[in-house]
């Protein structure tokens, strides 16, 4: 069973740049959420996709947008970055959408400089 | 507006005695609640969870607590090992909402 994989590890951008993060997800879970996790801070959920629609979206500006495929693998796309927007970047895949046992990406740290 | 606090940064204990750590939460619509461990470079893992319905969930050497009037869980390890040297983020969810809530960890370091 191969779990959730996300690349790149690490990512090095300027501000205002646009960043393309992606995520693998567990095999047979058809869930995927976003959340990002600043230093000192736990993590903080972006939104989440089922059956490739947004299912439930966090306190994120419209510059957050996410896609969904039918393999159920999915992006995480930020446009304009800012310097706040660096942090880890963690996807987690689950079973159902109210499945709260979310199986986390080892994540893609993101710095803006 | 922290909606989960965990107030210990960092918490240390020996190994084999018992690992306490505690969080609390202010959103009354909180109806389940999840512990995860976070080791460095991984990301989190799922460790225990207790719907609100339940004051209590054992698993192994791992106990939840819930105790809904003072809106407070915590996490017992006993006994601790130093394998369980890690992060431990305390999450809440509500309603049909399948979102989690996270605090903002406690370091937890089992000294041999």
């Amino acid at each position: 069973e191969t779990g959730v994989t996300q690349s790149p590890t690490h990512l090095i951008k300027t501000r205002g740049q646009q960043v393309t993060l992606r995520c693998s997800s567990q095999s047979g879970h058809n869930t995927v959420s976003w959340y990002q996790q600043a230093l000192g801070q736990g993590p903080q959920f972006i939104f989440q996709y089922y059956r490739e629609e947004e299912n439930g979206r966090g306190n994120f500006p419209p510059r957050f947008s996410g896609l969904q495929f039918p393999n159920y693998s999915s992006e995480l796309n930020v446009n304009a970055l800012e310097l706040d927007d660096s942090a880890l970047y963690l996807c987690a895949s689950s079973l159902t959408t109210t499945n709260e046992k979310l199986f986390f990406g080892s994540g893609t740290q993101l710095s803006v400089l | 507006d922290q909606q989960v606090k965990q107030n210990s940064p960092s918490l240390s204990v020996q190994e084999g005695r018992i690992s306490i750590l505690n969080c609390d939460y202010t959103n009354s619509m909180f109806d389940y609640f999840l512990w995860y461990k976070k080791y460095p470079a991984e990301g989190p893992t799922f460790l225990i969870s207790i719907s609100s319905i339940k004051d209590k969930n054992e698993d192994g050497r791992f106990t939840v607590f819930l105790n809904k009037s003072a809106k407070h869980l915590s996490l017992h390890i006993v006994p601790s090992q130093p394998g369980d040297s890690a992060v431990y983020f305390c999450a809440a969810s509500a309603g049909s909402a399948r979102q989690l809530t996270f605090g903002s960890g406690t370091q937890l370091t089992v000294l041999p």
